[in-house]
Formats: structure tokens, C-alpha cells, sequence
């Protein structure tokens, strides 16, 4: 039973334009919301987060957005580009609780 | 400033051996977490320490595996014995638990090899 989903296995986006990616989780008890980008053979880095008081964060080009309700996350990425182009992973962690719980991933891949 | 470190990066073993990971977590983080990444499970975390006391080892498959924590700056994760079913990414991460954030900070992984 997969609590946490990102239904786009891959994403291919012009240079410069929008990429839009998103994760979509079954359990209102997620409390914490986080990014990650991950290169081929390294680890997974952190990239941007948002708690559930909010619904929107925003650092440089990257902005996440939450609906609770509709308990679904996105993040944007704008102006994409090249050095963009990896596997995205949301993950998710419950009130009080560090664990962290990890979609599937979705591959971007920025088209010059 | 040095990330997490882990060794080694990679490792090939026969079946029925044991296989020890090893971890070093960034300098003053008190939280230490290992994950294994596989095609068919995806990222999926085994084991989690706080101030070196395990917490949660939920997610450890089976008894052949055990994680330690002896002091705040080394961790291990041993198989053993090893099956080829245990290949994968293992990825230690560690973090600095402070009230509202969960940000956590991996290191490159061990891609085990069991033959």
C-alpha cells in the first residue's frame, strides 16, 4: 500500500520553460514536506520544504505548493535548466516523527 | 565541510558472506538514518538512531541485518549472512533534529553487489 505517490515516471521540459512536478499521499497524518533531487550515483539532496501551516514556500527558482486537502504536492522549477535534469523525489514525514517517507521518484530531463 | 561519509562505495560479495557498511554522519548532527534504494521498493529506510540510541528498526528486513551506533560520529550496517536479494543501494543520511524541520543530508550510498 503506497502512501506516497508521484504517478509521472518521467518529465521531458524545454530549457526555460515551467517544469512542474507532483506527488500526491493517502495519510493526513504527513506533517512535513520535503524535495529532494538525486544524481545518478550520488545521494539524494536536499532541495526545498514546506510544513502543513503553509501552502506555499519559495527559494530562488524552486517553489513547492501543498493542498491539503486535496493532499497533494508540487514542485515548480523556473526558469528550467540543463543542470536540472535528474530524478525528483518527494518525501514526507508525520507530526513528531522523523521518518521520512519517499515517493516513487520522477525523472526530468531539460531539453536545450 | 565534509558531508556523510560512507564505505565503501562499492562491494561485491558471494552469498552467504558478511557484508559491513560504514558510516560517518556530518559533525554535530544528531540523527543517523539508513536507507536502501531498489528498483522494485523504491527508497525505503531500514533503521533510525537519535543520540546514538536506536529508534525505530521497522524497516529492517530480517534478522540478518543490524545496524550499531557506538558513538555519535560512526554507525554500521551489518548483513549476514548476505543473499543476492540484498543488492542494492544502501544510503546513510543524518540530520540535526530541530522542532518543525526534517531536512536530512545523504551520502553517496554503497552499491551492494551479492553474487
Amino acid at each position: 500500500d503506497q502512501q506516497v505517490k508521484q504517478n509521472s515516471p518521467s518529465l521531458s521540459v524545454q530549457e526555460g520553460r515551467i517544469s512542474i512536478l507532483n506527488c500526491d499521499y493517502t495519510n493526513s497524518m504527513f506533517d512535513y514536506f520535503l524535495w529532494y533531487k538525486k544524481y545518478p550515483a550520488e545521494g539524494p539532496t536536499f532541495l526545498i520544504s514546506i510544513s502543513s501551516i503553509k501552502d506555499k514556500n519559495e527559494d530562488g527558482r524552486f517553489t513547492v505548493f501543498l493542498n491539503k486537502s486535496a493532499k497533494h504536492l508540487s514542485l515548480h522549477i523556473v526558469p528550467s535548466q540543463p543542470g536540472d535534469s535528474a530524478v525528483y523525489f518527494c518525501a514526507l514525514s508525520p507530526l513528531g516523527n522523523e521518518k521520512l517517507t519517499f515517493g516513487t521518484g520522477t525523472r526530468l530531463t531539460i531539453i536545450p | 565541510d565534509a558531508g556523510v561519509i560512507q564505505s565503501p562505495r562499492h562491494e561485491v560479495t558471494e552469498m552467504g558472506q558478511e557484508v559491513t557498511l560504514r558510516c560517518k554522519p556530518i559533525s554535530g548532527h544528531n540523527s543517523l538514518f539508513w536507507y536502501r534504494q531498489t528498483m522494485m521498493r523504491g527508497l525505503e529506510l531500514l533503521i533510525y538512531f537519535n543520540n546514538n540510541v536506536p529508534i525505530d528498526d521497522s524497516g529492517m528486513p530480517e534478522d540478518r541485518f543490524s545496524a550499531k551506533m557506538p558513538n555519535a560520529s560512526f554507525s554500521t550496517l551489518k548483513i549476514q549472512p548476505s543473499e543476492p536479494r540484498d543488492s542494492a543501494v544502501y544510503f546513510c543520511a543524518s540530520s540535526f533534529t530541530v522542532r518543525g524541520t526534517h531536512e536530512q543530508y545523504f551520502g553517496p550510498g554503497t552499491r551492494l553487489t551479492v553474487t
